[in-house]
């Protein structure tokens, strides 16, 4: 069965452009989480969704938005981007429940 | 609030010898508990996870890990390791009844010599 996939798996951006990440769950998967990972840090939570509502907030800046479509894949939306956005964006999918199946990121690189 | 904390960054091992990364977690609620492996441009495969019932959970690859409620722990182990186990390991939380994120230690690189 195919896995969470994420895209575009690498991304160049200039400071202040924006960046549109996107991910697709494991079919029928309801829940969809977004993290970030820096370099050499831990992933770090920045937003889920559940049956395409918000279902909880981490450290996401105001900068991003996130949203979950009727499809139930998500975009995490990046404005105003700045040097220190630069990391590996993972997305994770489960069937309620704990995030138990992550994508391959989306490495994002910010000039 | 949770807090995970892997006590070694990095972990050299020669083949075939046992090995052991630590985690230790703190919380005020009943969590879950998850090891993540991370290979290098890659995203992060779970190895095995506690939810209830018995404290010893075993994994993929041959890896175990022993939830020990008192002393807030859940190492990982594994009795003989190979060259491909070369990877990065995150010990993770949540809280029980929550939405499901996942709060990550800071990893342990797991280097394995032939």
């Amino acid at each position: 069965a195919a896995g969470v996939i994420q895209s575009p798996r690498h991304l160049i951006k200039e400071k202040r452009e924006t960046a549109t990440l996107k991910c697709y769950p494991i079919s029928r998967h309801d829940t969809v989480y977004w993290y970030q990972q820096g370099p050499g840090q831990d992933p770090q939570f920045l937003i889920s969704f559940y049956e395409k509502m918000q279902s909880d907030k981490g450290s996401i800046p105001d900068r991003f938005s996130a949203q979950q479509f009727s499809d139930y894949h998500s975009e995490l939306n990046m404005s105003s981007l700045e040097l220190g956005d630069s990391a590996l964006y993972f997305c994770a999918s489960s069937l309620g429940g704990q995030p138990q199946h992550f994508g391959d990121g989306t490495r994002l690189s910010i000039l | 609030a949770q807090s995970v904390t892997q006590l070694d960054s990095q972990v050299p091992v020669f083949e075939e010898a046992p090995v052991e990364l630590r985690c230790n977690y703190s919380s005020s609620v009943s969590v879950y508990l998850f090891w993540y492996v991370q290979y290098p441009n890659q995203g992060l495969q779970l190895l095995l996870k506690y939810l209830s019932g018995s404290t010893l959970v075993k994994g993929i690859n041959g890896f175990e890990a022993e939830f020990n409620k008192s002393q807030t722990s859940f190492h990982l182990r594994k009795p003989s390791v190979h060259i491909s186990d070369t990877a990065e390991y995150f010990c993770a939380v949540s809280e029980k009844g929550s939405q499901g994120n996942l709060i990550f230690g800071k990893g342990t690189k797991l280097s394995v010599k032939p």
